[in-house]
């Protein structure tokens, strides 16, 4: 079975810019989950998604967005990117709510 | 969220046993205990998790205090490819959120 696939694997953007990343969970999954992992905060909840219904959020301001396909595939966007949104985000999915989580190889974004 | 503590790092030679210890000890009586790890360059890897009593799978056994404000994961003879950054996670089934700590970088050496 595939696992969770993330694309893209590595970005380069400029400041101001916006950026969308993509997220394949594992075949018949259906809670999604985002996380931003930095050197300085570690790693960090975004949001997670389960039946195209974002069903928690982390606490970071409203330049990031996500969604949730029928599909159960996600996507994250970023709007004015910023020189500190440099980061890898990584995506978890799991079978449905209270179950483990399997990660996805990350994307790593950098801003410029 | 419950706080956890861990050490910052550990060192093991391979193929011995290694305990890595964590304190949890404001967990609520719901949450259940996860680990994962995350080896270099890859996203995290779920491990083990448990509520009371303690647990086993293929690749660890994970131990649980009486009182619940502390566990230990236990690999039972490390490879090298245990190197990683192990993280205790205390959470409610309820609540999907991770919240990842600093977690324990664990070296093995050869």
């Amino acid at each position: 079975k595939a696992g969770v696939t993330q694309t893209p694997r590595y970005l380069i953007k400029t400041r101001g810019q916006q950026v969308t990343l993509s997220c394949s969970p594992i075949s018949g999954h259906r809670s999604v989950s985002w996380y931003q992992q930095t050197p300085g905060q570690g790693l960090q909840f975004l949001f997670e998604y389960f039946s195209e219904t974002q069903r928690n959020k982390g606490n970071f301001p409203g330049r990031f967005s996500g969604r949730q396909f029928s599909n159960s595939r996600s996507e994250m966007n970023v709007s004015t990117l910023e020189l500190g949104d440099s980061a890898l985000y990584l995506c978890a999915s799991s079978l449905r709510l209270r179950q483990e989580q399997f990660f996805g190889p990350g994307t790593r974004l950098t801003v410029l | 969220d419950a706080k956890t503590t861990q050490p910052n790092s550990m060192e093991s030679n391979e193929e011995e046993p290694v305990h890595l210890p964590c304190n949890h000890s404001t967990i609520s009586g719901t949450d259940y205990i996860h680990w994962y790890r995350q080896l270099p360059s890859q996203g995290p890897e779920y491990v083990i998790h448990g509520l009371t009593s303690n647990v086993n799978n293929r690749m660890a056994s994970l131990a649980i205090a009486e009182d619940r404000k502390s566990s230990t994961l236990i690999l039972h003879r490390a490879t090298l490819r245990d190197a990683a950054v192990y993280y205790c996670i205390p959470s409610n089934f309820g609540n999907e959120k991770l919240t990842f700590g600093t977690g324990t970088r664990l070296t093995i050496i050869p």
